[in-house]
C-alpha cells in the first residue's frame, strides 16, 4: 500500500544511547517532516526537508539530527538519548501544501 | 494564543448524538486539514478542504474562509468515533502545518 512507513514502531533506549528512526514514503513527495507528540503539547516540528539532500530545523531541533540522502527516505537520529526525548515520533510527507500523509508513529521511551 | 484554535478541548457524547467540533484560525491559509487519531494510534487524514463542504460517510466538514472557521460534524456518533480530532493548516506561501491542539472525543455506548 502506498504511504509513509516508519520503523521501528517501538523502542526503549537507555540514557546516552543512540538510535536512528527511518521514515520511507513511496508517493514521490518532495517534502518530509519529523514531529514529536507529547501529552498536552500537540505536534511539534523537529526537522523537515524540502527535497533530496536538504534539511532544515523546526521548532524543537535540539538533540536531533536528520538526513535525506534519498528522496524517499528521511532519517531522524538521536546521538545521545535523554529522558526528555521520550515521546511519540511521527513522520509525514506532502506534495507541496496539498495535505500531509502521516506514518503510524514510533513510540520511544528513554530510561 | 495559537494561530489555530479548536473547541471544545474535550467532549463526551452519548452514542447516536450529533457532534460538532470547531476550528478557528487567525492566519491566512490555503486549505484546512482535519485529522483523526485513535488512542495509541497513528494519524489519519479525514478531509482537506479549501471551500464549502465535504462529506464522507457520517463525517461532514465545512469551511468558511471569510470567517476563518471550519467545523467537523459527526452524525449518529458511535463509540468507535472516540478519538482525538485535530485541525491543521499550511499557512499561505508555506508548506509547514500549523496544528490545533486537538479535541478529545469520547462517545459512550
Amino acid at each position: 500500500n502506498a504511504g509513509v512507513t516508519q520503523t521501528p514502531k517501538f523502542r526503549v533506549l537507555k540514557t546516552g544511547q543512540s538510535m536512528t528512526l527511518l521514515c520511507a514514503q513511496d508517493m514521490n513527495h518532495e517534502y518530509m517532516y519529523w514531529y514529536r507528540q507529547d501529552p498536552g503539547m500537540g505536534l511539534r516540528l523537529i526537522h523537515y526537508s524540502v527535497g533530496e539532500g536538504t534539511t532544515a530545523k523546526g521548532e524543537v531541533p535540539d538533540g536531533y539530527n536528520v538526513s535525506r540522502l534519498k528522496k524517499q527516505n528521511f532519517l531522524l537520529g538521536l546521538e545521545s538519548a535523554a529522558p526528555s526525548q521520550t515521546s511519540v515520533y511521527f513522520c509525514a510527507s506532502s506534495y507541496a501544501a496539498y495535505g500531509y500523509t502521516f506514518g503510524s508513529g514510533t513510540r520511544l521511551t528513554v530510561v | 494564543k495559537n494561530e489555530v484554535e479548536q473547541s471544545p478541548q474535550n467532549l463526551t457524547a452519548q452514542e447516536g448524538e450529533f457532534i460538532t467540533i470547531n476550528c478557528s484560525y487567525s492566519v491566512g491559509i490555503s486549505a484546512l486539514h482535519w485529522l483523526q487519531q485513535h488512542p495509541g494510534g497513528g494519524i489519519v487524514s479525514l478531509f482537506m478542504l479549501s471551500s464549502g463542504k465535504k462529506k464522507h460517510g457520517r463525517l461532514i466538514a465545512t469551511i468558511n474562509i471569510q470567517e476563518k472557521h471550519s467545523s467537523l460534524h459527526i452524525t449518529a456518533s458511535h463509540p468507535r468515533d472516540s478519538a482525538v480530532y485535530i485541525c491543521a493548516a499550511p499557512g499561505l506561501g508555506t508548506y509547514k502545518y500549523i496544528f490545533g491542539t486537538g479535541t478529545r472525543l469520547k462517545v459512550l455506548a
